[in-house]
Parts: C-alpha cells; sequence; structure tokens
C-alpha cells in the first residue's frame, strides 16, 4: 500500500530537549515535505527537498532542521524546541515525474506540543 | 513569491444545498491548482486538481473552474451532504517546481 508513514503521532515534549519526527514514504516520490497547521494559518511549508540531498527552506525554516540521506526518508529536527512550536505537522511526499505527477499525499500527522 | 487567498474561512449549508470556495493567486507562473479535504483529525487528501490549459473539471458532485487571467479558482460542490463537513485547501504551484502554496483553509459545514 502506498503510504507517507510519520512517527510519532503524538509528543509532549519541554523547551530546549532535541527531538526528531521521521518521515518516510514508500512510493519512490523525488519530492518530501514538511508543514505545519495551525488554527487560521492553514499549512505553511517549513522545508522541503526535491532529491537526495537537496533541500531548501520553506515559508517557516526557522528553529527546525531537515535531512534527506535516502529518498524515502526525510526526517525533521527539532534542536532546541520552543513553546511557538507547538503546532500539528505533516509531512507530505509526490512524484516530479509521470502521469501522477504532482499528486501530493500527506502522513497522518504528528501533534507536537512543547512546555 | 506565491501567494493564494482562500475565502470564505467558514461556510455553513444546508444539506442538498451547494458550496462555493474561492481562491485567488498572485503568481502568473503558477500552473497547477489542487484542492484538499481534511476531515476532522485527519491529513488533507486531494480531491480534485486542474492545470492551467483547462478551465473546468468535474467529478460527480464536485467541480473546479480557473480563470487564469483575473488568477483566480473556485471548488462548486452540489448538493452538499453531512460527510461534506470539513476543511478544505486549495493550493496553487507549478509542475515542475517544488513548492505549493496553501491558502488558509474553508471549514465547510452541512447541515441536515
Amino acid at each position: 500500500e502506498a503510504q507517507v508513514t510519520q512517527n510519532p503521532r503524538y509528543l509532549i515534549t519541554v523547551t530546549g530537549k532535541k527531538l526528531t519526527v521521521t518521515c518516510s514514504q514508500n512510493m519512490n516520490h523525488e519530492y518530501m515535505s514538511w508543514y505545519r497547521q495551525d488554527p487560521g494559518l492553514g499549512l505553511r511549508q517549513i522545508y522541503y527537498s526535491m532529491n537526495v540531498e537537496v533541500t531548501d527552506k520553506g515559508d517557516v525554516p526557522e528553529g527546525y532542521k531537515v535531512s534527506r540521506k535516502e529518498k524515502r526518508n526525510f526526517p525533521l529536527i527539532l534542536e532546541s524546541p520552543s513553546p511557538n512550536q507547538t503546532s500539528l505537522y505533516f509531512c507530505a511526499s509526490r512524484s516530479l515525474t509521470g502521469q501522477a505527477k504532482n499528486i501530493q499525499y500527506f502522513g497522518a500527522g504528528t501533534r507536537l506540543s512543547v512546555l | 513569491g506565491e501567494n493564494v487567498e482562500q475565502h470564505p474561512s467558514t461556510l455553513s449549508v444546508q444539506e442538498g444545498d451547494s458550496a462555493v470556495i474561492k481562491c485567488t493567486y498572485s503568481d502568473s507562473a503558477s500552473n497547477y491548482f489542487p484542492w484538499y479535504k481534511q476531515e476532522l483529525g485527519k491529513r488533507p487528501q486531494l480531491i480534485i486538481d486542474i492545470r492551467s490549459n483547462v478551465g473546468e473539471k468535474k467529478d460527480q458532485r464536485i467541480a473546479v473552474t480557473l480563470n487564469k487571467t483575473a488568477k483566480h479558482f473556485s471548488l462548486h460542490i452540489t448538493e452538499t451532504q453531512p460527510e461534506d463537513s470539513a476543511v478544505y485547501f486549495c493550493a496553487a504551484g507549478t509542475d515542475s517546481w517544488g513548492k505549493l502554496q496553501f491558502g488558509a483553509g474553508t471549514q465547510v459545514v452541512v447541515t441536515p
């Protein structure tokens, strides 16, 4: 089954404690992305990657890091989380070629609370 | 960069009536316009999309129209049902570029 898997689904942490949210896709998609969703603000892009070892900033990259060492994985790293990073996070992927290009698939979401 | 505005932010309709959500975009290079539906507690899922070489696309009770000159596109849901209640997001981007810019979302409530 084609899917985007992110873990954990729920996470409560404290300010300053480094954390990583993992994202994996099994569709051989070139493009992967991280969004945060906050009430009234829609989906804002944090970082994206066009392929292995190629990453770029989205609209709200401050306080986040990513890496793309393998095509299937795109972890989101918060080196020193702060309360304003409390949000619902979605990973997404899509193909950049072929008939189904640009159809974006989302993971199930990670709800993060930073105390 | 691209900026997408979406209206209204909330929409309440009676079951059986139609619902219309409108979006405008700023970048004339955008040529791909998807719509996503997000049910409560779930992930966004693509429901319909349109490319700039097409003015209208329909899939059963949902349709999307695009006006490239005016830089706006709309989602139309006919004969609404309670299961249409969700948050709907429009987005704009280009076929080959990475960024897909989302609107702020419309909360649609269909009352029986």
